[in-house]
């Protein structure tokens, strides 16, 4: 299947400040590329939609200027946690949608997350 | 609204076959996805179905009932890796996942 890389997969940092998280495609071009936070024991929870060459469409409840998206390119999208907290502690995880042509489906691959810990 | 349901954790002995069934609500319907997610990692891709049916692929496979708004994950010959939460997904109108909050399945010796 479609390879999707995250970088980095772990993060320590201080209360305040910023970290961003890169998501590519490896061995595809990907349109649209989803965030995900996943808190312990619980399901995914849809951060965001991100469109190459557009603005990401966030879900209710999501800071859009707390969680900065940019997908420059038809490989990378990045996430920034800005002034990062405590509660931002969580496994945020990318995926990026393949479209089949040949029917209705459309497969999200994901990649291996990247668990962020702020102290 | 929308809304998919799967059990939070079940119990299946090695060598033998479980279940896992989920139903779903959503604003138009584009399809069902099993994941597959180990603790601490990312989801992997197990199955898609969109047309009712049943799909094998190995020791999986994942049956879709549109009109029931029901699926269900069949796992056979259980082995211990097999040890992992289960996430029901629905793909609506919008080509968005609704998520469901994942099957905790145990494997036991």
């Amino acid at each position: 299947g479609a390879v999707v890389s995250q970088h980095p997969s772990w993060v320590i940092c201080k209360s305040g400040t910023s970290v961003k998280i890169e998501c590519r495609s490896l061995d595809f071009q990907a349109t649209t590329m989803f965030w995900y936070r996943q808190f312990p024991k619980q399901s995914l929870m849809l951060m965001a939609t991100s469109n190459e060459g557009s603005k990401a469409t966030y879900e209710q409840g999501v800071e859009k200027d707390k969680f900065l998206i940019n997908h420059a390119s038809l490989t990378l999208s990045t996430l920034t946690v800005t002034s990062a907290h405590p509660e931002d502690s969580s496994f945020y995880i990318c995926s990026a949608r393949i479209p089949d042509y040949g029917g209705a489906r459309e497969t999200q691959y994901f990649g291996p997350g990247t668990r962020l810990l702020v102290l | 609204g929308q809304n998919i349901d799967q059990p939070t954790e079940m119990t299946a002995t090695e060598g033998a076959i479980v279940q896992i069934n989920c139903t779903y609500q959503t604003s138009g319907f584009n399809g069902l996805f099993w994941y597959q997610q180990h603790a601490g990692e990312a989801p992997t891709f197990l199955s898609y179905n969109v047309l009712d049916g049943l799909e094998e692929k190995g020791r999986f496979s994942s049956f879709l009932s549109r009109s029931k708004g029901y699926s269900y994950l069949l796992l056979k010959e259980l082995q211990m890796k097999d040890s992992a939460s289960y996430l029901c997904a629905a793909m609506d109108s919008n080509y968005q996942l609704i998520w469901g909050a994942g099957t905790k399945l145990i494997i036991k010796p």
